[in-house]
């Protein structure tokens, strides 16, 4: 069965600190997708990326990165330099692969709470 | 921001009653989908849709029942509410996975309370 874990309930820390948000995944598929989503105060989800299992190329967008390891079953998320504006819930989601009957049904980790303290 | 409106925001409502949360998009996506979020449970998926008059069950479907007629618009019904579908209720939309896009756009939530 699919699952995602993210095991960091809740993390604070200081504004301009470097963060890593963990995901860890399991799945059955050889082809699969990976999501992070962020869920500020007032409660809307946000997409933030979107990583295929075939590509582990990193990610750099601004201020957020994504490291994407097969071989760990991992995608964590790294913010650099935080601000008091990343304080939010992150959620990693796993979604099937796509080919006959797949639907994009997304599975979600239980999030971390990000709090930036100014 | 994806056209995706969500009615009612908030409902209060007592146990044994009938609800019906309306998820509605103009972004003419085929695909569309209920997730209900619980502090420790992240989203899990209630229902979907892959077109109109084609839904199917998710992970947490039992006590709900869900009818598409129009592409735009996605009825969630909480056929006898309970209090433990005291919850937030997002709904999602997508392009078919042909497409190869395959992120979730979401709502802005309906928050219902059960007592």
């Amino acid at each position: 069965a699919q699952k995602v874990t993210q095991a960091q309930t809740e993390i604070s820390v200081v504004e301009k600190e470097d963060v890593t948000l963990d995901c860890v995944y399991e799945t059955r598929d050889t082809t699969y997708y990976l999501f992070w989503y962020k869920q500020p105060p007032s409660g809307e989800l946000v997409f933030l990326i979107r990583r295929n299992s075939f590509d582990e190329q990193n990610e750099i967008s601004g201020r957020y990165s994504w490291n994407f390891q097969k071989s760990t079953s991992s995608f964590n998320f790294t913010i650099t330099a935080s601000q008091v504006v990343d304080s939010a819930v992150y959620f990693c989601a796993l979604s099937e692969a796509p080919g006959g009957g797949a639907t994009n049904k997304l599975i979600f980790g239980t999030g971390t709470l990000l709090a930036v303290q100014p | 921001d994806a056209g995706i409106t969500q009615s009612p925001r908030h409902k209060v409502t007592e146990t044994g009653t009938p609800v019906t949360l309306r998820c509605h998009q103009t972004e003419n996506h085929r695909y569309m989908y209920w997730y209900r979020q619980d502090p420790g449970h992240g989203l899990r998926l209630i229902h979907y849709s892959y077109g109109v008059k084609d839904t199917d069950k998710g992970e947490v479907s039992d006590g709900y029942s869900v009818s598409r007629s129009k592409t735009e618009d996605f009825l969630l019904t909480l056929e006898s509410a309970t209090s433990s579908q005291t919850s937030v209720y997002f709904c999602a939309i997508s392009e078919p996975p042909s497409v190869g896009t395959y992120e979730q756009y979401f709502g802005p939530g309906t928050r219902l309370t059960v007592t």
